[in-house]
């Protein structure tokens, strides 16, 4: 089946360290993203990629970084500089743009110790 | 920025009613996407629809695009469709998708 997959589901960082959120897909979509989403909020951008080794900040990338080595994934790297990195974290992608219909993962529930 | 605002923000209704949850934006958009955000946090797509009516099922949405609004109807109401309904817009020159602010929908039997 193709589709979007997100590990872990749950993740615990403890203070000072860099965690790595996984996303990988099988839709053979060009455009991948990554959403962040806090309790009873909507969803704000932090980074998406278009292109393989490409990519461009969203609206909230400050303490985040990532990569596109390969079309089929886009990891998400939370590091210390990110203060308050407790959320749920979305991955999407769409076949070109933003002008294409978008479709989710399962998320990801990150949390500090 | 774009402005993206959903009303209501909270409904709740009785198994079987119908309701009509609104996204008003702010600025011309590319195209218009509505997602429901289940219990458990998956986000399911909806609804593509940059203009006109679209069906289905018990679901349907309309886009108004010259008035900057687009309408999703849920009609008879199952518990199923419990959960928050989002609307998101790509407005021009910026390939970005922008999230309203939600509608939480609370269906009881």
């Amino acid at each position: 089946d193709g589709g979007i997959t997100q590990s872990p589901k749950y993740l615990f960082r403890k203070e000072g360290q860099n965690v790595t959120l996984s996303c990988e897909q099988n839709l053979n979509h060009d455009a991948m993203y990554w959403y962040r989403q806090d309790p009873g909020q909507g969803l704000r951008l932090i980074y998406y990629s278009q292109i393989v080794n490409d990519f461009q900040k969203g609206d909230i990338a400050e303490g985040y970084s990532v990569s596109r080595e390969k079309k089929e994934s886009f990891p998400l790297t939370v590091t210390s500089a990110q203060k308050n990195p407790t959320a749920f974290y979305l991955c999407a992608s769409s076949r070109g743009s933003a002008s294409e219909k978008l479709f989710f993962g399962s998320g990801t529930q990150l949390s500090v110790l | 920025g774009i402005q993206v605002e959903q009303s209501p923000p909270d409904l709740i209704l009785q198994e079987g009613a119908n309701s009509t949850l609104r996204c008003n934006f702010s600025d011309s958009v590319n195209n218009l996407q509505w997602f429901h955000q289940n219990p458990w946090g998956q986000l399911i797509n909806l609804f593509y629809i940059p203009s006109g009516t679209k069906q289905n099922g018990r679901l349907s949405a309309t886009t108004v695009a010259t008035e900057r609004y687009s309408l999703l109807y849920i009609s008879s109401s199952q518990t199923t469709d419990s959960g928050v309904y989002f609307c998101a817009v790509d407005p021009y020159n910026t390939d970005k998708l922008i999230f309203g602010t939600g509608t939480r929908l609370q269906v009881f039997p």
